[in-house]
């Protein structure tokens, strides 16, 4: 069972804005920093963000991290169809002495 | 290109045992803490466990602990996983992946299915 809880889905018609919430505790995104990956069908997962907002090399900056407190959340502007994916976000958690991923959230563009 | 490639899964009864690999090319293995998470059909990521640079230190998952081994030979630039005691809510897609030093896994392999059934 994930400690870090994301909604089900979220969608969007093209070129729209959207926004997937992460929510955790004090030991995890409270203590340290967030990861964002996207994983598509049949592919490798990607790391999409790290570090709360910082992007690896080739990643687009339609996508952006933040982090608030116990909380973070990505944001996909200007949505492209190829942005149809799960999204997860991830953790290290101090109590847990492992790494957390979210209960992950499909993007669906409309 | 930086590249890892798994190998190893395949069909396993309840209470086997399977060992798999991950082969690392591109990039200087030893200098990087490696990682294998899994997806379980249906279900999101999860992750399984963690290796230092050196071997030194792992971290493994509560619910493997005791039946996985994470190893690694930096000689021959590859990660192991050994799974025992094996259980059906094992049965999953296992990613290796490299534990960047400013935080996340990148990049990922193509994955290994493992499959516990009778």
């Amino acid at each position: 069972q994930s400690v870090l809880t994301q909604p089900p889905s979220a969608s969007g018609t093209p070129g729209q804005r959207v926004t997937i919430s992460c929510s955790g505790s004090s030991s995890n995104i409270g203590s340290n920093t967030v990861n964002w990956y996207q994983h598509l069908p049949g592919a490798a997962p990607k790391l999409l963000i790290y570090s709360n907002n910082q992007w690896p090399s080739g990643v687009p900056d339609r996508f952006s991290g933040s982090k608030s407190g116990t909380s973070a959340s990505l944001a996909i502007s200007g949505l492209q169809s190829e942005d149809e994916a799960d999204y997860y976000c991830a953790a290290w958690d101090d109590s847990l002495n492992g790494y957390v991923f979210g209960t992950g959230t499909k993007v669906t563009v409309l | 290109e930086v590249q890892l490639v798994e190998s190893g899964g395949g069909l396993v009864q309840p209470g086997g045992s399977l060992r798999l690999s991950c082969a690392a090319s591109e990039f200087t293995f030893s200098t990087y803490w490696m990682t294998w998470v899994r997806q379980a059909p249906g279900k999101g990521l999860e992750w399984v466990a963690n290796i230092k640079e050196d071997g030194s230190e792992m971290y493994y998952l509560d619910s493997v602990k005791g039946r996985f081994t994470m190893s690694r030979d930096n000689a021959k630039n590859s990660l192991f996983l050994q799974m025992n005691s094996l259980r059906a809510e094992d049965t999953a897609v296992y990613y290796c992946a490299r534990v960047r030093a400013g935080g996340g896994f990148d990049p990922w392999g193509q994955g290994t299915l493992v499959t516990v059934s009778s």
